[in-house]
């Protein structure tokens, strides 16, 4: 069974900072997908970023990048130069690589940036 | 390209009553997954369909609750008997045929709140 911890349930950023966000994993599988989902008030899914992990490169997606540490099963999320509209519930998701395979996610972080 | 649509966006029943959770997957997309989200949680699988098939139903609830996705219309979580319990945000996700899952696109989620 694959489990996704996030044990950092709320933190808070100052405006324009950087933050990161921890998320651990527990797989016996190779082949997989890591994930960032952002879920504002309005309660949508928004894909932040992925991450395959056959890669050893680290995803990135204009101010959000991941630090992938496959043996440590370690997958964080750095939020640069935090901006208002970041806040929200942010989201760690593995899936099993292949097709018909569900998310697993973490319990959430619910970030506050502060002006 | 309309993304996934569910509707209805809010729903408001008694104990007792039956909830039926309507989800439209994007244009082209004939895998649909169920998640729901207990309050201050994340997402947990209950179902992936494809068109009149249920593939994976490991994480629905043994009583009360079915799905189904018909060749046509949309697919349908149905909640019989429902229980202050059963009060969460039900997301779908729709993801094209014979494409990694990872491609799994989220509707805006359904509030069911029993009373």
């Amino acid at each position: 069974a694959q489990t996704v911890t996030q044990s950092q349930p709320e933190m808070s950023v100052q405006e324009a900072e950087t933050v990161t966000l921890s998320c651990t994993y527990d797989t016996s599988e190779n082949n997989y997908y890591l994930f960032w989902y952002k879920q504002p008030p309005s309660r949508q899914m928004i894909l932040v970023i992925r991450q395959e992990a056959y890669k050893q490169q680290n995803a990135t997606e204009n101010r959000f990048s991941v630090n992938f540490q496959k043996a440590a099963k370690s997958f964080s999320l750095k939020i640069s130069d935090s901006q208002l509209g970041d806040t929200a519930m942010y989201f760690c998701a593995f899936m099993k690589h292949g097709t018909g395979n569900q998310f697993y996610f973490g319990t959430g972080t619910s970030l506050t940036v502060i002006p | 390209n309309a993304g996934v649509m569910q509707n209805p966006r809010h729903l408001v029943r008694r104990r007792g009553q039956e909830a039926r959770l309507r989800c439209s997957p994007m244009k082209g997309h004939s895998h649909v997954y169920w998640y729901r989200q207990l309050p201050e949680e994340g997402l947990k699988f209950m179902v992936y369909l494809q068109k009149e098939n249920i593939i994976d139903e490991s994480g629905m609830p043994k009583e009360r609750f079915s799905a189904e996705f018909p060749k046509e219309g949309p697919s349908i979580l149905r909640i019989q008997q429902v229980v202050r319990g059963d009060s969460a945000a039900y997301f779908c996700a729709s993801s094209p045929p014979a494409r990694t899952s990872y491609e799994q696109y989220f509707g805006p989620g359904t509030r069911l709140t029993v009373t």
